[in-house]
């Protein structure tokens, strides 16, 4: 079973770049997260989505921009790419019956 | 404002040992209370989750303790294993049903040696 799959799983960017990363999950789950994840910080949620079209804020937006056009892909776009955005970022699915979240493996993304 | 704060940021314990993370949180509304568990170049996956109603849940070795009162809940790993070396996150949401945000702890990062 592919469960969340996240593409690239490592990137360069230079200051000022754009880019998108990639989330796709297989198991028809309507919620669906993206996190980014600092050296003793824990995970922040940066936006998240209840169902194809809608999206919301998370904690740490700014900066980042999302879409959701099908229940199965949330792509997650950095305009403008600072060093303080250097990261792993990490898209999760929600099975809403347990509430268990399913994580994708990672993109490490490197802003210089 | 960290609604859920995370402790020890780091612990080492031998082979056997009693592993104990702690989490403190603040909002009354949190009512899903899962860990999650790391290991590196992964990402997180579900260990074992309480809901307040009930003050623990034990899991093979894993264990939640679950103290409304005092707005804490711990994760007690008996007889660990290497294998068990990973880091390790509190976290919690309110209304599983609903969006179910999930604020995590800053992590634990576990190292258990043989």
């Amino acid at each position: 079973n592919a469960g969340v799959t996240q593409t690239p799983k490592f990137r360069i960017l230079k200051i000022g770049q754009s880019m998108t990363l990639q989330c796709a999950q297989d198991m028809n789950h309507n919620y669906m997260y993206w996190y980014r994840q600092d050296p003793g910080m824990g995970l922040k949620l940066i936006y998240y989505s209840v169902g194809a079209g809608i999206t919301d804020k998370g904690e740490v937006p700014n900066g980042y921009n999302v879409s959701r056009s099908t229940t199965e892909d949330f792509p997650l776009r950095l305009e403008l790419a600072a060093p303080s955005q250097t990261s792993v970022y990490f898209c999760a699915s929600k099975n809403s019956n347990t509430g268990e979240l399913f994580f994708g493996e990672g993109s490490r993304l490197t802003v210089l | 404002q960290q609604q859920v704060k995370q402790s020890p940021q780091s612990l080492i314990v031998q082979k056997g040992g009693i592993s104990i993370i702690n989490c403190a949180y603040e909002n009354t509304a949190f009512d899903y209370f899962p860990w999650y568990q790391q290991f590196p170049g992964k990402g997180p996956a579900l260990l074992i989750a309480i809901r307040p109603d009930v003050s623990e849940k034990k899991e093979g070795r894993f264990t939640i303790s679950f103290n409304k009162s005092a707005k804490q809940f711990s994760l007690h790993i008996m007889d660990s294993q290497p294998g068990d070396s990973a880091t390790y996150f509190c976290a919690a949401s309110e209304g599983e049903g609903n969006t179910g945000k999930l604020i995590f702890g800053q992590g634990t990062t576990l190292q258990v040696k043989p």
